[in-house]
């Protein structure tokens, strides 16, 4: 049962629009959204995260935000920049449980 | 600033053979630990994790274990490796409270063959 879901493998974007990854979750109980970066062959780099008492969260130009009704969650990253290619992951946990449940993740390409 | 080192970087096994990978982070005291595993076009799967020093907790069955001998050191192991535990393997980190971001090491790449 695949609790956090990344629909799209692959997106695809020109340098200076905007980028949108998308990430579903069906557990209600989540109330801690990450996302994270990862390059090939590196471990992931922490972007940002939002809490469930929050439907917005920014920082410079990542932006994410939590739709808890539709359980659903998009990071948004404007201007998409060619260094900001890589795949990004959507990761939730709840309480304090430690475990994060990760999506498969999303490959961004960002097209000078 | 809190830094986290895993090691090696890549490793070439047989079946059968035994496993140790390394992960020791700095500048942090009582950090939560954790080992996952990225297989081939999946996610990240927590294997296990530490609250403490010889506390350890197991989230998936298997043929791996982990060992926490000091405050900032993890290991994870294996007495006979099989093809399947070939993967991504990444230890990361969280403040002792557990609630906060976890952050990830470098990772060791390892294919058994």
């Amino acid at each position: 049962d695949q609790q956090v879901k990344q629909n799209s493998p692959s997106l695809s974007v020109q340098e200076g629009r905007i980028s949108i990854l998308n990430c579903d979750y069906t557990n209600s109980m989540f109330d801690y959204f990450l996302w994270y970066k990862k390059y090939p062959a590196e471990g992931p780099t922490f972007l940002i995260s939002i809490s469930s008492i929050k439907d917005k969260n920014e920082d410079g130009r990542f932006t994410v935000f939590l739709n808890k009704s539709a359980k659903h969650l998009s990071l948004h990253i404007v201007p998409s920049q060619p260094g900001d290619s890589a795949v990004y992951f959507c990761a939730a946990k709840y309480g304090s449980n430690y475990k994060l449940t990760f999506g498969k993740g999303t490959l961004l390409t960002v097209n000078p | 600033s809190q830094t986290i080192h895993q090691w090696p970087a890549t490793l070439v096994q047989p079946v059968g053979s035994p496993l140790s990978l390394e992960c020791t982070v700095e500048g942090t005291s009582n950090p939560n630990l954790y080992w996952y595993r990225q297989a081939a076009g999946r996610g990240l799967q927590l294997l296990f994790y530490s609250v403490g020093i010889g506390q350890i907790s197991s989230e998936v069955p298997q043929n791996l274990s982990a060992s926490r001998p000091q405050d900032r050191q993890f290991i994870l192991s294996s007495k006979k490796l099989l093809l399947s535990d070939s993967g991504f393997y990444l230890c990361a980190w969280s403040v002792e409270s557990g609630t906060e971001t976890q952050y990830f090491g470098p990772g060791t790449r390892l294919l058994v063959l």
